[in-house]
């Protein structure tokens, strides 16, 4: 089934730690998307990419870095650096970003705990 | 200008009644105007949308209601059941971003 796949669902950091959080994809989508959920405050962008090899600071980038090398595959880094780190991380896919039709297609989640 | 604002923040409703959820934007250029739904542990997923060249938009139970002249649009969940019981996001775009209303969190009670 075609679908995104993100790993862990749940991890636990202490804190100075980085941590990767994987998001596959296998529907062809060109664009993907990292949204990051806390009660009370819904889905906030942190990247987004369009392409391979390409992507863009959302509205909460600070403390966390991606990669885009494969079109189905589009890593969150969460680093050291991020104050408040965690959360609920949610990865997106849609099929063109030329035109955002809001047609986002996300995955399961991954739930982020600093002990 | 590119905030959604949403409203309530969390509802209860009879099994039956009528739910519904209003968002109101500013940004003019939204052009696209779609409602997720989320149940726990999960993410969302695309419920309804509509676009402003119409004014209401209804699948099923659900029903799209917008007003362009005063930048509002309201979900409405006609017979809500203990199943609709979930986090409703509305959203708005223009460009390749989607931008997200706060939730609401709607509980159906037998």
């Amino acid at each position: 089934d075609g679908g995104i796949t993100q790993s862990p669902k749940y991890l636990f950091r202490k804190e100075g730690q980085n941590v990767t959080l994987s998001c596959e994809q296998n529907l062809n989508h060109d664009a993907m998307y990292w949204y990051r959920q806390d009660p009370g405050q819904g889905l906030r962008l942190i990247y987004y990419s369009q392409i391979v090899n390409d992507f863009q600071k959302g509205d909460i980038a600070e403390g966390y870095s991606v990669s885009r090398e494969k079109k189905e595959s589009f890593p969150l880094t969460v680093t050291s650096a991020q104050k408040n780190p965690t959360a609920f991380y949610l990865c997106a896919s849609s099929i063109s970003s030329s035109k955002n039709t809001g047609e986002l297609f996300f995955g399961e989640g991954s739930r982020l705990t600093v002990l | 200008q590119q905030q959604v604002k949403q409203s309530p923040q969390s509802l209860i409703v009879q099994k039956g009644g009528i739910s519904i959820i209003n968002c109101a934007y500013e940004n003019t250029a939204f052009d696209y105007f779609p409602w997720y739904q989320q149940f726990p542990g999960k993410g969302p997923a695309l419920l309804i949308a509509i676009r402003p060249d119409v004014s209401e938009k209804k699948e099923g139970r659900f029903t799209i209601s917008f007003n362009k002249s005063a930048k509002q649009f309201s979900l409405h969940i006609m017979d809500s059941q203990p199943g609709d019981s979930a986090t409703y996001f509305c959203a708005a775009s223009n460009t390749d971003k989607l931008i997200f209303g706060t939730g609401t969190r709607l509980q159906v009670f037998p």
